[in-house]
């Protein structure tokens, strides 16, 4: 199966605002507010940042915000700061198996 | 505060079996899935299945059908995952990940387990 897309990197000076896309199908993303998002940091176990598309688990900062328009979810970033540089995945619940599909991922690096 | 603890680092060879265990404290272990995720070295995440702690019913992702097998000990709060007939391309960091939602794990998982490497090698 075929995971959701994702860019495999994104950059930016600390202080801006970023984006990372995740774009699945109309049996995923497009049909679902099932999509969530992970940060990762080296090593480290995956933190769930995002759920239900736009909701934020207590504790994660305001500076994140999910959204979704059509076959495609975003995860914005603002304010970047140097402790944001981790990968990133999207989730999305299917209708098909595998009933959750993850993203490939993105590197996001502050410069 | 809850947690996720899971057994250590595995080493096994080609065909052989493993069972992963997750110990879950700081909340009602009985009242959320269990969920399975694996990333293989510099991969992304895979998931492999679900479990019902209350009643112990599954659903396993067809790619894992037939080789994998979740389950759990209510009384010590404990949930397992065991995959055989193992391969090399099953090296991986294994993690047991608790749903957010009390009825949906399709919402996202909100704990995660701190990640069990398994190696698969002659």
């Amino acid at each position: 199966q075929s995971a959701l897309t994702q860019p495999a990197s994104v950059s930016g000076s600390p202080g801006q605002s970023i984006t990372i896309s995740c774009t699945g199908t109309s049996s995923d993303v497009g049909g679902y507010n099932y999509v969530s998002w992970y940060q990762q940091h080296p090593g480290k176990a995956p933190k769930l940042i995002i759920y239900d598309v736009s909701k934020r688990p207590s504790g994660v900062s305001d500076r994140f915000s999910g959204s979704k328009s059509g076959n495609t979810a975003s995860l914005t970033i603002s304010g970047l700061q140097a402790e944001d540089e981790a990968d990133y995945y999207c989730c999305s619940y299917r209708n098909s198996d595998p009933s959750i599909l993850f993203g490939g991922g993105t590197k996001l690096t502050a410069l | 505060q809850v947690q996720l603890v899971q057994s250590g680092t595995e080493v096994k060879k080609p065909g052989a079996s493993v069972r992963v265990s997750c110990k879950a404290s700081g909340y009602t272990f009985t009242n959320y899935d269990i969920n399975w995720v694996r990333q293989a070295t510099g991969q992304g995440l895979e998931w492999m299945g679900w479990m019902s702690p209350k009643n112990g019913n599954t659903g396993y992702a067809q790619k894992f059908q037939g080789r994998v097998t979740m389950a759990r000990s209510t009384s010590e709060s404990t949930a397992y995952m065991e995959l055989s007939s193992l391969r090399s391309e099953d090296t991986a960091v294994y993690y047991c990940v608790k749903a957010l939602d009390p009825s949906l794990s399709r919402r996202g998982f909100d704990f995660w387990g701190q990640g069990t490497p398994v190696t698969v090698s002659s």
